[in-house]
């Protein structure tokens, strides 16, 4: 049981956008603690998507997007591509736990 | 080129040790602290904890005490973990993650990775 909870599994089809939810608490993504996302391809390891709520590192393209609200965070993916079939995690600190934490992950799948 | 290059799969019996490493290249090896995380076959993400590599002071996560051990050596810019007593049930990819160290903890993330070390504990 992971502390964020994530959909397992989100699809649509080529050109399309999806959005993935990331559900915390008010000891998480509530307590302004800076939330990130991860893409992880298969066979892969995971590679840094969003940082700081929002922001991406320069190499990602602005296809993906990050947002955060109370204790939620979304990832947002515009022109769905078959590339971005992945699983995609959320993450951030814990301040009850003094933990990293993660979500337990999507799957996006590309019809 | 900033890397963290690990080391390779490892194949042990329940009760041995295994010992992964995780060599930083391409940038300054303090200015950055490095985390484990382990993925269970099939499973999420699970960070393990972190170390400091300025102070060599390691932080590990509950769950992950005990038999799990970080380390460094700054001279060629690594970091261990260490893993005693193994069980099946350590059986996983472990990954190293490197975060900056000049942020609070609440406020990092992890921007460059390993490509992972697989330890698989069989009999």
């Amino acid at each position: 049981q992971s502390v964020l909870t994530q959909p397992p599994s989100v699809s649509a089809a080529p050109g399309q956008q999806v959005t993935i939810s990331c559900s915390g608490s008010d000891s998480n993504i509530g307590n302004d603690n800076y939330v990130s996302w991860y893409q992880q391809l298969p066979g892969t390891a995971p590679k840094l998507l969003i940082y700081d709520n929002n922001k991406r590192p320069s190499e990602i393209p602005d296809r993906f997007s990050g947002s955060k609200s109370g204790t939620s965070a979304t990832l947002g993916i515009t022109g769905l591509q078959t590339g971005d079939e992945a699983d995609y995690y959320c993450g951030t600190w814990d301040n009850s736990l003094s933990a990293r934490v993660f979500g337990g992950g999507t799957k996006v799948t590309v019809l | 080129q900033v890397q963290l290059v690990q080391s390779g799969s490892e194949l042990e019996k329940p009760g041995a040790s295994v010992k992964v490493s995780c060599k930083a290249s391409g940038y300054t090896f303090t200015n950055y602290v490095i985390n484990w995380v382990r993925q269970a076959p099939g499973q999420g993400l699970e960070w393990m904890g972190w170390i400091n590599t300025n102070t060599g002071n390691p932080t590990n996560a509950r769950g992950f005490t005990g038999r799990f051990v970080f380390s460094l050596d700054t001279s060629v810019t690594t970091a261990y973990l260490q893993i005693t007593s193994l069980k099946a049930e350590d059986t996983a990819v472990y990954y190293c993650a490197r975060a900056p160290k000049w942020l609070p903890t609440p406020y990092w993330h992890f921007d460059l990775w390993g490509r992972g070390t697989l330890v698989t504990v069989s009999s």
